[in-house]
């Protein structure tokens, strides 16, 4: 397996503009998380899915960002309008529901926001 | 809220060194506890943890976990400069949510 495939791996855009983060889990697992990384707050959970249904978005930051799956095998994390607050890590991991075992994450998309 | 703190923030040793990262949590429901070593991309598995006072190890890493005192450990023997990392420790609910705690960087020295 390719493991969790992420796109683009970095983004550079400017202020206001849409940006839209893209995310393959790997084939199987059913439980999809994006996390954001920063120097500052680290590693923090925006939202994840299970089944391909959100349980958990309280911490997406605010209405600007959106999060989808439509399917098992993808998912996307948007911004709109972004600012540069936003610059940061965005890593997506996928696991198997029901298994207690490790996550499984991406290579991340480094975003910045001038 | 689950909420994992990790300590030290930061370490700097020399190689040959033992060191020890320390992991406390609070989550409802407990599953499972995680330790991972993240380089310059993204972090990667060392340890899955269920059962208290079980040691995992693997090489010169090993963890152990206490679920009644909410803590875990990860001990890293003699040292090498490969090891400088942020060591991360996240725990795993019911929902499978899993919460990172902020990081250990560890620098090892020649």
């Amino acid at each position: 397996d390719a493991g969790v495939i992420q796109s683009p791996r970095h983004e550079v855009t400017e202020m206001g503009q849409e940006v839209t983060l893209r995310c393959k889990p790997i084939s199987g697992h059913n439980s999809l998380f994006w996390y954001r990384q920063t120097m500052m707050r680290g590693l923090e959970l925006l939202i994840y899915f299970n089944n391909n249904v959100p349980i958990d978005d309280s911490g997406m930051p605010e209405d600007r960002f959106s999060a989808k799956m439509p399917n098992a095998s993808f998912s996307t994390l948007k911004i709109q309008p972004s600012e540069p607050r936003d610059s940061a890590v965005y890593f997506c991991a996928s696991s198997f529901y029901g298994d207690t075992g490790e996550l499984f994450f991406g290579e991340g998309s480094r975003l910045t926001v001038l | 809220e689950d909420k994992v703190v990790q300590s030290p923030l930061s370490l700097v040793v020399h190689e040959g060194d033992t060191v020890t990262l320390n992991c406390s949590y609070e989550v409802t429901n407990f599953r499972s506890l995680l330790w991972y070593k993240q380089e310059k991309k993204a972090p990667t598995f060392l340890f899955m943890l269920t059962s208290s006072g079980i040691e995992k190890k693997s090489g010169r890493l090993s963890s152990i976990l206490d679920k009644k005192e909410l803590f875990s450990i990860l001990n890293i023997t003699a040292t090498q400069t490969g090891d400088s990392a942020v060591y991360l420790c996240a725990v795993r609910n019911a929902g499978n949510m899993l919460t990172f705690g902020g990081g250990t960087r560890l620098m090892v020295k020649p």
